[in-house]
Order: structure tokens, then sequence, then C-alpha cells
């Protein structure tokens, strides 16, 4: 089944300790996201790319970065992990053609940071 | 940024009723969507309305818009304990490009 895979489910790290969260997906579309979401809150999005084309939003901490290697990667990289930024991170992808851009979220990797 | 604002916050109705929630956004969309998050989970894509429509259905689901009111509404029929879960509305719009803005939310519980 086409779908989206982020690993690991759970990640557990200590302050200030670099972390990185991985995306695949087997749908082949061109866009993928990174959203941060906190217990009760809507998803807020970090950045999405659109093939390469990288797409940070305004208020995105630098403490954020993000990789897209091929089609099917995207990586998210947490420089230094403050205790704020325990939250699910949910990868997302969507095929914008045709104007619908329906999202296809993968099951999150919940993030602790000690 | 979050534009949509699902009412109510947290609902909670038996096994059989009717579940109604509703979206207001605040600028002009192409789309909104409604998706589904089971606890702990990603969200699930439930069904997607075009600004020039004004209702849809999909099983148990139906979707309304009013854009003149800048509002949505999903109703599930015949809910189910199945159906607890979070309801999320999202839009996009022209100056949103490819990105969704969600809303906070509509906690549902079904009791059996």
């Amino acid at each position: 089944d086409a779908m989206v895979i982020q690993n690991p489910r759970y990640q557990v790290t200590q302050f200030g300790k670099p972390v990185t969260l991985s995306c695949s997906q087997t749908l082949n579309h061109n866009v993928m996201y990174w959203y941060q979401q906190k217990s009760s809150q809507a998803p807020k999005l970090l950045f999405h790319y659109y093939d390469k084309d990288f797409n940070n939003e305004a208020d995105t901490p630098d403490n954020f970065q993000s990789r897209r290697p091929n089609t099917s990667f995207c990586f998210l990289d947490i420089r230094s992990p403050g205790l704020g930024d325990a939250a699910m991170y949910l990868c997302a992808t969507s095929d914008p053609a045709g104007g619908r851009n329906e999202q296809f979220f993968g099951p999150g990797t919940r993030l602790t940071v000690l | 940024s979050q534009q949509g604002e699902e009412d109510p916050q947290a609902l909670s109705i038996q096994e059989g009723e009717n579940a109604t929630m509703n979206c207001s956004y605040k600028t002009s969309i192409n789309n909104l969507q409604w998706y589904r998050q089971n606890s702990g989970r990603g969200l699930v894509h439930l069904i997607l309305i075009r600004s020039n429509e004004r209702e849809k259905h999909s099983g148990r689901l139906r979707v309304t818009l009013d854009t003149s009111k800048k509002s949505s509404s999903l109703l599930i029929t015949a809910s189910r304990a199945a159906d607890t879960a979070s309801y999320f509305c999202a839009t996009d719009g022209q100056n949103s490009g490819y990105a969704l803005n969600f809303g906070k939310g509509t906690s549902l519980l079904v009791t059996p």
C-alpha cells in the first residue's frame, strides 16, 4: 500500500542533543511537509518542500532544519532541542495537481526532551 | 498561520446520535478539508469541498460550506464509538501556497 512512513515512532533525546526524524513516502508526491503538534493543539506547519524547493514558515525557529535528498525521503533536524520542542512531529505529502491538495499524513514521531 | 476555528472544542454524544462540528475561517479559500486524528496518531483526510461547492457527502459524513459566512460544518450521522477522535478543518487559499491552515479541532467522544 502506498503510504507515508515515519521513523522512529518515539524518540527520546537530551536537552541540547541534536536529533533527526525521518519520513519516507511511496506515493511519489511532489510536496512533503513537516508539522509540529503539541498536546490538544492543531498541527503547526514548520516547512515544506515542493520537489527540491524549500519553503520555510516565517515563525519556524532556526533550530529546525530540513533536508530532502530525493523524492521519497525528507528529514527534520532539530539542532539543539529544548524542553519546549517536545511534541508530536507529523510528516505529510500531497500532490497538488488538479487543485485539490489533500494531504496524506504519517503516524507521527513523538519527541521527548529530557 | 492558523485561521480556522472549530466549535465546539469538545463534544460528547452517545452511539447512534448525530454529531455536528463547525468551522469558521477568515480569508478567501480555494478548498476546505476535514481531517480526523485518533489519539496519538497522524491525521486522516476525510473530505474536501471546493469553494464553489455547497454540500458534499461521503458515507455517513456530510459537509456544508457557506463562503458568504466563511463557515463549514461537518455532520457525522449515526455515530459509532469508533468515531471518537479529534476533527480538524483545514483551509488553503490564494496566499497560502500549498500549505494548509488548520483549526484548533473538535474533540469528539462517542460513548456506547
